[in-house]
């Protein structure tokens, strides 16, 4: 089955603990995305990646890191997290003239 | 950046009756303007997107218009069902990184009641 999966779904941590969350695709897409949702603002681009070892920021980049060493991962990293960075987020990956495909989410408490 | 504004932010409607959801956006640049549904606990799922040589496009009960000198671009939903419930976020990319990078709206909670 086609999909983009996230890993974990839920996670509460703590100020300062450095965390990943996991992303990959079964679908050999190029363009690979990371959003975080918040009420009232909608869906913001952290970041995104046109192909591997090529990324960009996207709308709110402060706070966090990606990489693409692989076609089909794209891990999102927060170094320090804060409260501020509590949201959920969406990994996304696509052809990149079309249809974004979202994973599940991942709805992160930084305490 | 390109900024999305969508409206309403909540819109209830009867089963069989007609929604429609209204975006605007700012940058005149902007060529691919996407619909994305929401389930709850679930990730968007595209239904309907529209390029900007184009005016108008249907898909069965759904449509979405485009007014490129206004800069705005709606959902139309017809006929509404329960399932139909969710959330809808317009978005809006910009070339070159065109439909890899979105910028969204601020979504609408549709509600259909049976």
């Amino acid at each position: 089955e086609a999909q983009v999966t996230q890993n974990p779904r839920y996670l509460i941590t703590v100020t300062g603990k450095k965390l990943t969350v996991t992303c990959s695709q079964n679908m050999n897409h190029e363009y690979m995305s990371w959003y975080r949702q918040d009420p009232g603002l909608g869906l913001r681009q952290i970041y995104y990646s046109m192909n591997v070892e090529v990324t960009d920021k996207g709308d709110v980049p402060e706070g966090y890191k990606v990489s693409r060493k692989e076609k089909r991962n794209f891990p999102l990293i927060l170094e320090s997290p804060s409260p501020n960075q509590t949201s959920l987020y969406f990994c996304a990956s696509s052809w990149g003239s079309g249809e974004q495909f979202f994973g599940p989410g991942t709805r992160l408490t930084v305490l | 950046g390109e900024n999305v504004e969508q409206h309403p932010s909540t819109l209830s409607v009867q089963e069989g009756d007609s929604a429609v959801i209204k975006c605007t956006y700012s940058d005149s640049a902007s060529n691919y303007f996407p619909w994305y549904k929401q389930e709850l606990g679930k990730g968007p799922q595209l239904i309907i997107d529209i390029r900007s040589n184009v005016g108008e496009k249907k898909d069965q009960r759904i449509a979405v218009t485009l007014n490129k000198t206004a800069k705005h671009f709606s959902l139309h939903i017809t006929e509404t069902q329960p399932e139909d419930s969710a959330v809808y976020f317009c978005a809006a990319s910009i070339p070159p990184t065109g439909a890899n990078n979105l910028f969204f709206g601020t979504g609408t909670r549709l509600t259909v009641i049976p």
